[in-house]
């Protein structure tokens, strides 16, 4: 099956700091979705990026389908920013989500 | 905004029991999923379900295991004789194909289940 590599493994900013989150993806997709994974353990949808780049508020993320990696970047980061992102890929329409491992991240004070 | 609600939040039960778990799925959407997360693991995949009927689904999702959708709203997982291995996060996720965001899959709160 398709792998999912996501980097770094944990993140540790101070309150304020940009930051950048990569997923490398082992073949060709057709979805990709980032996802923020809460202290409470709920699955948020960030983004929903098969390509090209989309920003809400402070969030913003690209992914390059041909070269097969998505980056999420994080801007003036606040102490809820922290938890897990997942990016998840698939490579049928409508079929299942391939998380990959997760980064994750403490936003200190 | 419509969203995936799943009950209970919380289930304990003692290991050979058999567990229900429950979701709502957005009312429109046609596609349901099941994802179970062990802690501090990533998310997997375990069913699809399109059309009353499972379109995929892995290789933990084995005879313990079945889906259900017995009315118009809820989607339904059953483990007929709970492990402790079992023990986990569950996820129901949705999604509209005819949808502005296509095939986007919207996830559910989870159920968190403890098996004793």
């Amino acid at each position: 099956g398709i792998q999912v590599e996501q980097s770094p493994p944990d993140l540790i900013l101070q309150e304020g700091a940009n930051s950048t989150l990569r997923c490398n993806f082992s073949d060709s997709v057709n979805n990709l979705q980032w996802f923020h994974q809460n202290p409470w353990g709920q699955l948020i949808n960030l983004f929903y990026i098969p390509s090209g780049t989309k920003q809400n508020g402070r969030l913003s993320a690209t992914t390059v389908a041909t070269e097969r990696y998505s980056l999420l970047y994080i801007s003036s980061s606040q102490t809820t920013d922290s938890g897990v992102y997942f990016c998840a890929v698939r490579r049928v329409s409508w079929g299942k989500l391939q998380f990959g491992a997760g980064t994750q991240v403490v936003v200190t004070p | 905004e419509p969203e995936v609600t799943q009950t209970p939040s919380h289930q304990v039960t003692q290991m050979g029991q058999e567990v229900i778990l429950r979701c709502v799925p957005i009312s429109n959407h046609l596609y349901f999923y099941w994802y179970r997360q062990i802690l501090g693991q990533k998310v997997e995949f375990l069913v699809s379900f399109y059309n009353n009927e499972i379109s995929e689904k892995s290789e933990i999702f084995d005879d313990q295991f079945s889906v259900e959708r017995p009315d118009g709203s809820n989607f339904t997982l059953k483990i007929r004789s709970t492990k402790l291995e079992d023990s986990a996060m569950y996820f129901c996720a949705s999604s509209d194909p005819s949808g502005r965001a296509l095939d986007t899959q919207y996830f559910g709160p989870g159920t968190r289940l403890t098996v004793l």
